[in-house]
Parts: C-alpha cells; structure tokens; sequence
C-alpha cells in the first residue's frame, strides 16, 4: 500500500458528462500532483499544489479543473471531455516541493479514464 | 529543453541474467535522478535516487550509475526473476524548477 488512494479506479464518462477524480494521501505529505499517462509516452505533469496552494498548470485545457480543499486530498473536476483525454490519470505525492528538495513521488494505483 | 530518451522495445532477459536499461538525457546536467518502476495498471513505485556526485548506488540486487559526461544513467538489475518484469521509468529535475520529468520507461520482461 502506498499510502495514495484514487476513486474510481475505472471510468468511462460521455463527452458530455461531469465526473470528478479523487486523491487522498495518508503520508502527511505538503505536495501534490496530478499526471496524464497515455500509452507508450511519458507522464505528462498537469497541476501541482504545494500547500494547498496551485504552483504550476502546464497548458493544461481548462476541461481539466483541479481542487486541493486541504494537504490530504485532491480532486480533477472533469467536463466536455474529449476522446483523446482517454488515459490513465495518476496522483502523486511528496513531503513538500522547495529549490534543494531531492523529493522522492509516492503515487497512487490512478484511474483509468475512457472517454466515449 | 531538457529530453529524457529511454529505448522503447521492450527488454527480453533471460531469468538468471542481468538486466540493464539505459536513461540518456540530453541539455543540462541534473542535481540527481531517479529510477521508478511501474506494474500494469499500478502507478510508479520509486526504487532508487542517485545524485550527481554519486558515480553509483546499490540496493540489493540493483544497481545505478550516472555518468554526466556520457549524460547517460544506466539502471542493472542482478540475477534477476520473473517477479522483476515491469517497465522502468527514469525521472529527474526540471532547470527551471524542481518539477521531474520523466522518461516513456522501458518493459523489461525475464523470462524463466
């Protein structure tokens, strides 16, 4: 166990629908990070937060709508999603994000995303 | 910008043999780098950081090297088992930043 939990593990959602993505971490962790993994290609980082705080969006489309209410959890809002926004979505922690950190990611098990 | 190349077929050993995998990187050298391993399915699970004053680092039966002349850090796994098949992802720091970036992993698969 990683300490990283993901609900749902699966979806499947209309380019229509609204569905949300939920992260918790149990390791007491400041940071954390939202990542897209399509097949054969790298993790794309989406957004950071770093005490609750959002520090980085990377061009992400605004369909994708991060929310860090507090340390422990964070939620992907997602709506009018396309098909190739089909993916495996990972969540990510750290014990906290700073300019000498050598900071080590512990991931949850992520959810598999198809878009129809 | 910085680009991390890991070779895309998939690694066939036979179990008993060492596995090794190969991260090249290609701009700036990195403050340090990081080896991941990820099952199906599963996300990332972090195995081994190695800095860049560190030629190498050891962990039972793995071992890292990181060469920042050849920008090049190679990843061996000793006598290895079927357990160890999964694809392997190298990551290290952005210049900019201290976000990672990481490579597309290779699948190594050990066949028994």
């Amino acid at each position: 166990e990683t300490g990283v939990t993901q609900t749902p593990r699966h979806l499947v959602m209309g380019m229509t629908n609204k569905k949300s993505l939920k992260c918790e971490q149990h390791l007491g962790h400041n940071a954390m990070y939202w990542y897209k993994q399509s097949a054969k290609k790298p993790l794309e980082l989406m957004f950071v937060y770093n005490f609750k705080e959002q520090t980085e969006n990377n061009s992400v489309p605004s369909r994708f709508s991060p929310e860090c209410p507090n340390s422990s959890h964070l939620f992907l809002h997602l709506h009018t999603l396309q098909p190739e926004d089909s993916a495996l979505y990972l969540c990510a922690s750290s014990q906290e994000m700073s300019g000498d950190s050598q900071e080590t990611q512990y991931f949850g098990p992520g959810t598999r995303l198809l878009v129809l | 910008s910085q680009k991390i190349e890991q070779n895309s077929e998939a690694l066939n050993i036979q179990e008993g043999k060492t596995a090794t995998l190969t991260c090249n990187y290609t701009n700036y050298s990195p403050a340090y780098l990081q080896w991941y391993r990820q099952d199906p399915g599963r996300g990332p699970v972090f195995l081994l950081l190695i800095r860049e004053n560190e030629k190498e680092k050891r962990k039972e039966r793995l071992k890292v090297t990181f060469d920042t002349t050849l920008k090049q850090s190679l990843f061996h796994i000793t006598a290895s088992q079927p357990a160890d098949s999964a694809t392997y992802l190298c990551a290290l720091p952005m210049d900019s930043n201290y976000q990672l970036i990481w490579g597309a992993g290779t699948k190594l698969i050990i066949k028994p």
